[in-house]
């Protein structure tokens, strides 16, 4: 079936070093949504990306929608500990049904 | 946030008994959706409502029904629960089908 895969699975880094976490999709997308989640808490949308090869900036994050819609990119520079916690990319396969990646689970070392 | 509010918010409960979960929202959001969080697996589908009583199944519906009878109440029911429905269960609403907005969740444990 129609899957969204995300890889890594864990990153550890140490405060002020970059990270990425990559998305990628069997199927074409519509758009593209990244949420976080923080430990113990509850997922929170942070964006959508919609047009191809399309790069949108919220401070330190980088997203990236790539040119043929199938895998997406999120970069942050230089961590804080603030950024702990699993980032999650999200596709729908059709109109309602959202599948979201396995997330990567950030830990920030100060 | 968004006026979403999950209950109960934690349960134990024992093979083979029915439980109702509760997603209300305050936004009059169209869509709703039901999710599970498995380590391992993220976010996964398990069914959602594009209206009121107009549902339809996700990725893991297997064991599990939903009613909406009005825009701001979406209930998950597992018929009669099973060890392998012990999960975290967030429940989420959406105006566009676009962002989603979750509630604070409900961990479930089945005995």
């Amino acid at each position: 079936g129609q899957q969204v895969m995300q890889i890594p699975q864990y990153q550890h880094v140490q405060e002020g070093e970059d990270f990425t976490t990559y998305c990628n999709s069997s199927t074409t997308l519509s758009n593209i949504q990244w949420y976080k989640q923080r430990p113990g808490g509850h997922p929170v949308f942070l964006i959508q990306l919609v047009k191809s090869g399309e790069v949108k900036k919220q401070k330190r994050l980088t997203f990236q929608f790539g040119e043929a819609k199938k895998n997406s990119s999120l970069h942050i520079t230089a961590t804080q500990t603030t950024d702990v916690g699993t980032y999650f990319c999200a596709g729908p396969v059709n109109n309602n049904d959202m599948r979201f990646g396995a997330g990567t689970r950030l830990t920030v070392k100060p | 946030d968004a006026g979403i509010t999950q209950s109960p918010r934690h349960k134990v409960t024992e093979t083979g008994t029915p439980v109702t979960l509760r997603c209300h929202q305050t936004e009059n959001h169209r869509y709703m959706y039901w999710y599970r969080q498995d380590p391992g697996h993220g976010l996964r589908l398990i069914h959602y409502s594009y209206g009121v009583k107009d549902t339809d199944k996700g990725e893991v519906s297997d064991g599990y029904s939903v009613s909406r009878s009005k825009t701001e109440d979406f209930l998950l029911t597992l018929e009669s629960a099973t060890s392998s429905q012990t999960s975290v269960y967030f429940c989420a609403i959406s105006e566009t089908r676009t962002a989603q907005y979750f509630g604070p969740g409900t961990r479930l444990l089945v005995l």
